[in-house]
């Protein structure tokens, strides 16, 4: 069984185009996050989610909207593409927000590629 | 504010070679040092994590010890394999209101040749 699953796994798209990437956790966990990892493999936090509510948006623009319909789902939705926007995205859950000890659990990934 | 630095790769090993990945962190107070790896065309998986000072995380014949007095956090191993080629992550977190966030250093690619 997936813990974290994510769709699709690749994205190719047109420049100012609009796209939502899904993912679901099937581990119980209140919290849920998506990651950007660019070219270089950095990795940099997006948006953080606890039980639905909005915990963490790092400064992301504003084409960017996640959505949580219950706490098992965390959608991104993407609009008016740019080529910046190419990257892998990643989602991942944890326990609990408040904790700083919990184990974070990735899902595969999304790359986006952006034309 | 929090940051995470790492050793540059890519580092190419010999199969049973002595495996150093050097991690440094700075951040206030205590947070929590994690290693996560990424095998290629795979999320990250946790590897190993300290969640306070003179803690040794071990995994899979890897180990790391949280060095407040040096604020390190290195990634060490005894005799790598082929298969432990990947990009591993030295990341941290804090608590408080930004409990749970990860923050990471930039990767470093291993690869392990027989």
């Amino acid at each position: 069984d997936t813990a974290v699953s994510q769709t699709p796994k690749y994205l190719v798209t047109q420049m100012g185009n609009d796209k939502s990437i899904k993912c679901e956790q099937n581990l119980g966990h209140d919290t849920m996050y998506w990651y950007k990892q660019d070219s270089k493999k950095f990795l940099k936090i997006m948006f953080s989610y606890n039980n639905k509510e909005l915990i963490i948006n790092e400064t992301v623009p504003n084409r960017f909207s996640p959505k949580s319909p219950d706490k098992a789902h965390l959608n991104l939705h993407i609009n008016s593409l740019e080529l910046g926007d190419s990257a892998v995205y990643f989602c991942a859950s944890s326990l609990d927000w408040g904790s700083s000890t919990d184990t974070q659990y990735f899902g595969p990934g999304t790359r986006l590629t952006v034309l | 504010g929090n940051s995470v630095t790492q050793m540059e790769g890519p580092v190419t090993l010999s199969e049973e070679a002595f495996l150093t990945i050097n991690c440094t962190y700075t951040a206030t107070g205590y947070p929590s040092l994690f290693w996560y790896v990424q095998y290629p065309g795979e999320g990250l998986q946790l590897l190993l994590k300290a969640t306070k000072a003179d803690d040794k995380g071990s995994n899979k014949g890897f180990e790391a010890t949280y060095r407040k007095e040096t604020t390190s956090f290195h990634l060490e191993k005894g005799s790598v394999q082929v298969s432990d080629s990947a990009v591993y992550f030295c990341a941290l977190t804090q608590r408080g209101n930004q409990g749970g966030k990860l923050i990471f250093g930039q990767g470093t690619e291993l690869s392990v040749k027989p």
